[in-house]
């Protein structure tokens, strides 16, 4: 159980165009969900939280109008990289929980590698 | 500022031996704190948590100590094996927060 997916596992685009990365939890509703990134060689730096029919919320420094999140449903978040630039490449992981449930733990998707050229 | 903090970059042992990894934290809020290994390029993988409330949880080789007075934690793995060579992050959170804060990450090779 707790299985999260993502969508595309990888994708390379054009500096100035948009990407959205999904994040599904296969096996149970996600009444949160987050969306976190990682460098090369360094640790997970959580970008928002989103809980399910509500507003992201964004940590200091990350541009809600840039870095789009739609949390629509139970088992789906979406996150969309507007007007991406090559700075913006990055692996982007999301993870999911349910906190009723499991406490503090979530549970992340396998990650989506971001090239923009 | 890391709140997290992971202080040995990577660590080598020889398998079937103890593998000991440890993590300190700054922050007195955090009440519950988590173990995940991670794969290159893969999403990190749930291992075990602890709350504050206990000073040891243990779960088949993977036992999780909480020095709360010390603002420490360790997370041992015996006997090690060939495929427990990952990265293994920290991560904490703090009563009413849903969110965590994951630490800088330990590379931990067990070789044959």
């Amino acid at each position: 159980g707790a299985v999260v997916s993502q969508h595309p596992s990888w994708v390379i685009c054009k500096s100035g165009t948009s990407v959205k990365i999904e994040c599904r939890s296969l096996d149970f509703q996600a009444t949160t969900m987050f969306w976190y990134r990682q460098f090369p060689k360094q640790s997970l730096m959580l970008m928002a939280t989103s809980n399910e029919g509500s507003k992201a919320t964004y940590e200091q420094g990350v541009e809600k109008d840039k870095f789009l999140i739609n949390h629509a449903s139970l088992t789906l978040s979406t996150l969309t990289v507007t007007s991406a630039h090559p700075e913006d490449s990055s692996f982007y992981i999301c993870s999911a929980s349910q906190p009723a449930r499991w406490s503090y733990e979530q549970y992340f998707g396998p990650g989506t590698r971001l090239t923009v050229t | 500022d890391q709140q997290v903090k992971q202080n040995s970059p990577s660590l080598s042992v020889q398998e079937g031996r103890i593998s000991i990894l440890n993590c300190d934290y700054t922050n007195s809020m955090f009440d519950y704190f988590l173990w995940y290994k991670k794969y290159p390029a893969e999403g990190p993988t749930f291992l075990i948590s602890i709350s504050s409330i206990k000073d040891k949880n243990e779960d088949g080789r993977f036992t999780v100590f909480l020095n709360k007075s010390a603002k420490h934690l360790s997370l041992h793995i015996v006997p090690s094996q060939p495929g427990d060579s990952a990265v293994y992050f920290c991560a904490a959170s703090a009563k009413g927060f849903q969110k965590l804060v994951f630490g800088t990450g330990t590379r931990l090779l067990v070789s044959p």
